[in-house]
């Protein structure tokens, strides 16, 4: 059964403490993904990987920093929390790159910045 | 500049009736379309999807339409159950670098009502 572990569901940080989101997927996958949810928005790509040590930016990559040492774990890592990034953080991944390809999600962290 | 747009933000259908979810899209580049659904508390996962090439797509109660010519798509479910009541979310693929990227609309609620 395909699935994508996130580390915490529930985080509270500081304004300006350096925040680490964790994900690991057991699918062998080579592609994975951040997206952040926001009411009125709708997922929003943060940054994606298409292989170890490889890291691409999405629509809205600016806060936020990857990365991905090995092939089934891939870290989002917000450098200084600010209040504007209190969001639903989703994870996913997928096994090809093709238009057709199916993302599976990770239950999500909600993230309170304070 | 949202390029997929999911115009009504809920949806209240009474169960066993047709639920229809719309979503317009901007971007002509577009060549593959999924809708994928989302319960509280958990990631999303994947409906049904659509290539560019057809214009429908039928699997059990949930069928897709797409009519390119107006950039539109829409998701039917016939009849509603009770346990579709979730947020569902439009996505469109567009070719990005060695890969294909998700474009998610903001999502529609749809309450099923027994």
């Amino acid at each position: 059964d395909v699935k994508v572990t996130q580390s915490s569901r529930y985080l509270v940080k500081r304004t300006g403490e350096k925040v680490f989101l964790e994900c690991v997927q057991d699918m062998d996958h080579e592609n994975m993904f951040w997206y952040r949810q926001d009411p009125g928005l709708g997922l929003r790509l943060i940054y994606f990987s298409y292989d170890v040590k490889m890291k691409e930016k999405g629509d809205i990559p600016e806060g936020y920093s990857v990365s991905r040492e090995k092939k089934e774990r891939f870290s989002l890592i917000l450098e200084s929390a600010s209040t504007n990034q209190t969001s639903m953080y989703l994870c996913a991944s997928s096994f090809g790159t093709g238009a057709q390809e199916t993302q599976y999600f990770g239950p999500g962290t909600r993230l309170l910045v304070l | 500049d949202q390029q997929v747009k999911q115009n009504s933000p809920s949806l209240s259908v009474q169960e066993g009736r047709i639920s229809i979810l719309n979503c317009d899209y901007t971007n002509s580049m577009f060549d593959y379309f999924l809708w994928y659904k989302k319960y509280p508390a958990e990631g999303p996962t994947f409906l049904i999807s659509i290539s560019s090439i057809k214009d429908k797509n039928e699997d059990g109660r949930f069928t897709v339409f797409l009519n390119k010519s107006a950039k539109h798509l829409s998701l039917h479910i016939v009849p509603s159950q009770p346990g579709d009541s979730a947020v569902y979310f439009c996505a469109a693929s567009a070719l990005m670098g060695d890969g294909n990227k998700l474009v998610f609309g903001a999502g529609t609620i749809l309450r099923v009502k027994s």
